[in-house]
């Protein structure tokens, strides 16, 4: 099975500072990759998304995230957070030959101190 | 639209009950899923299924069992609840598998005493 492994389990931050969330993915072919964020007492929203082309990704509410295929990497960053981006964040991946299956990481909650 | 809806929002069962958790999607879409997300453990796929009449087992599928008998509704049913089923439970669909935007429902928190 393929693994999503995200290294920061709890993230805390004051409001304006920068912010970058690691995720990797132990799979060595074609990826699709994705960011995911459940604001609290919600469900799961997409932030962005990479098929192919560009690796820098733009997404919603100034979130980006970079492929770097070398690192099987996607990481997500933000300049700078907001309050509202409190919220626990989900890396996820497809695969070439698992395209059926959505995995994981085990999510990264993020508080960020007005 | 109303999207993905999940019913009931929270149950609580005993050891050994069944029940059947509610999803449907009024989006038209081919694919449908069942996560459980548990503390620590991110989101975990049950089963999955890419079109009515077809479904496939997930990274977790034991105790749990799925149908899909139309493009609308993908019904998660529990045989015999376990304390280990204590989770929530998310159902996902979207028009395809691989690189589709996956949408969710709202979830339902089960509790197995």
């Amino acid at each position: 099975a393929q693994s999503v492994s995200q290294h920061n389990h709890h993230v805390i931050l004051s409001e304006a500072a920068s912010l970058e969330l690691g995720c990797n993915y132990s799979y060595g072919g074609t990826v699709n990759l994705f960011w995911y964020v459940q604001y609290p007492g919600q469900h799961l929203q997409l932030l962005l998304k990479y098929f192919s082309g560009d690796p820098l990704v733009k997404g919603i509410k100034g979130f980006e995230a970079e492929f770097i295929k070398s690192k099987f990497s996607f990481n997500l960053r933000k300049p700078s957070v907001q309050w509202s981006d409190t919220a626990e964040y989900f890396c996820a991946v497809t695969t070439g030959n698992t395209g059926n299956q959505f995995y994981f990481g085990t999510g990264t909650s993020l508080t960020v101190i007005p | 639209n109303a999207g993905v809806t999940q019913t009931p929002k929270f149950q609580v069962l005993k050891t050994g009950q069944s029940m059947t958790l509610q999803c449907a999607q009024d989006m038209n879409h081919e694919y449908m899923s069942w996560y459980r997300q548990d503390p620590g453990m991110g989101l975990r796929l049950i089963h999955y299924s890419v079109g009515a009449g077809i479904t496939d087992q997930g990274e977790v599928p034991n105790g749990y069992n799925v149908s899909r008998s139309t493009t609308e509704d993908f019904p998660l049913r529990l045989l015999s609840a376990a304390p280990s089923q204590t989770s929530v439970y998310f159902c996902a669909s979207s028009y395809g598998a691989g690189g589709y935007e996956q949408y969710f429902g709202p979830g339902t928190r089960l509790t197995v005493t």
